[in-house]
């Protein structure tokens, strides 16, 4: 099985619908964290969380918003969806060991808004 | 501000040459430097790290970078690439201030037959 798994893999939907991308890990990794990928500009960080009380804002977190369940479960919301919310999303966790311990991806999830 | 810059998009190499990736990192202090490769349709995984030590840094899949100060690299080389290389490769810098990843543009990588 997986050690970090997304749900749902795809997802289309229309403007100003709610939507909800999980997260779920098996590596007892303290730290999460969520990011989108667009073509040409790499990763950027959403939102992160180092704790299941800690939740912390990355560089774009605007129209995002985060639940940390529990230490194995972290989801991204987008509250009210925009055509440019259109990426492809990825969720990592890492070691609390060193600062800048390995991140390990999940396998993304491509969200389309119409 | 921390930055990275891959200054290529693309790069076209034939099965069995050799491979270098370029990354050039904005930082003020010794970096914290990182490699991953994101094969198509999957996440990203870690091919190295450069933390402290010695700049000649060896990771998996026969990849390895070397650190230079004097010119703000960090540049990927592999001696000779496998057609199951093609993928997109991404050069992160560490921010020390939050424990974050500055992430560079990406790198895709095509191998020629």
């Amino acid at each position: 099985d997986a050690d970090v798994t997304q749900t749902p893999r795809n997802r289309i939907t229309k403007t100003g619908k709610r939507i909800m991308l999980e997260c779920s890990q098996t590596k007892g990794h303290d730290r999460m964290y969520w990011y989108r990928q667009d073509p040409g500009l790499g990763l950027r960080l959403i939102y992160y969380s180092f704790d299941v009380k800690d939740i912390n804002k990355g560089e774009i977190s605007d129209g995002y918003s985060v639940s940390r369940q529990a230490q194995a479960k972290f989801s991204l919301s987008l509250e009210s969806a925009i055509p440019n919310q259109t990426a492809l999303y990825f969720c990592a966790t890492s070691d609390a060991g060193q600062g800048f311990d390995e991140q390990f991806f999940g396998p993304g999830t491509r969200l389309t808004v119409l | 501000a921390q930055s990275v810059t891959q200054p290529d998009i693309h790069i076209t190499v034939s099965e069995g040459a050799s491979l270098e990736l370029r990354c050039n990192y904005s930082y003020g202090a010794t970096p914290y430097l990182f490699w991953y490769v994101q094969s198509p349709g999957q996440g990203l995984q870690l091919l190295l790290k450069y933390f402290s030590g010695d700049t000649l840094v060896q990771g998996i899949k026969g990849f390895e970078a070397e650190f230079k100060r004097s010119q703000s690299s960090f540049n990927l080389r592999k001696p000779s690439v496998h057609w199951s290389d093609a993928a997109e490769y991404f050069c992160a810098v560490g921010a020390t201030s939050n424990y974050q990843l500055i992430w560079g543009a990406g790198t895709k990588l095509i191998i020629k037959p």
